[in-house]
């Protein structure tokens, strides 16, 4: 399977633990990007990297939340003293720039809930 | 806040008719894409459609693309019941750093009865 693979696939934790999702991307792909959705609505954007170097955060990104991708290849994505409002499926896309546009390839998610 | 907004929200066919959804967005942009979610699941890519293009085939899918009016639509013919899911039409804001975040509208949820 050559696709984007996100772990775990479901997350329950109490209020107030950390949490900790892990998105490897496609091989070849130096972008990857990290969206956010909730029950009903599109997924939102929540940061994005090139590489190593994270480019783009969104204003959803609390200080709660932090993402790393070390050496360019898988990225983490941490929740500090979860909320039930972070209750939501945690998407990752990677992607490559090509001649026909920055086509993303998202992952199956990472359901997280927070009791 | 979600640029693309799906028209209709639910949609509801009997298997071997066709499905249409609609979506709009709002500023100016240089391709519209469409994702099938089936539920529960993360995101497929169906296709991509340039901002100089006016329609787009793949299978059995056609997307259309009308810039001013800021608007696409995607028809799915001839239907199965393996096509019942969630469509969302998304637009690429493109930063100078390279990359681009998608904004996603809504979506349309199908449901494709046998």
């Amino acid at each position: 399977d050559t696709g984007v693979s996100q772990d775990p696939r479901h997350k329950i934790t109490k209020r107030g633990q950390n949490v900790t999702f892990r998105c490897d991307p496609i091989s070849e792909h130096n972008r990857l990007y990290w969206y956010r959705q909730t029950l009903g609505q599109g997924p939102e954007f929540l940061t994005y990297f090139q590489n190593e170097a994270q480019l783009e955060k969104s204003r959803l990104l609390s200080d709660r939340f932090s993402a790393e991708r070390p050496k360019g290849s898988f990225s983490t994505l941490e929740i500090q003293r979860t909320e039930q409002g972070d209750s939501a499926m945690y998407l990752c896309a990677s992607s490559t720039r090509t001649g026909r546009g920055d086509t993303q390839y998202f992952g199956p998610g990472t359901r997280l809930t927070v009791l | 806040s979600q640029q693309g907004e799906e028209d209709p929200q639910a949609l509801s066919i009997q298997e071997g008719e066709n499905a249409t959804m609609n979506c709009s967005y709002k500023t100016s942009i240089n391709n519209l894409q469409w994702y099938r979610q089936n539920s529960g699941r993360g995101l497929v890519h169906l296709i991509l459609i340039r901002s100089n293009e006016r329609e787009k085939h793949s299978g059995r899918l056609r997307v259309t693309l009308d810039t001013s009016k800021k608007s696409s639509s995607l028809l799915i013919t001839a239907s199965r019941a393996a096509d019942t899911a969630s469509y969302f039409c998304a637009t690429p804001h493109v930063w100078e750093t390279s990359g681009s975040r998608l904004t996603f509208g809504e979506g349309t949820q199908l449901t494709v009865n046998p």
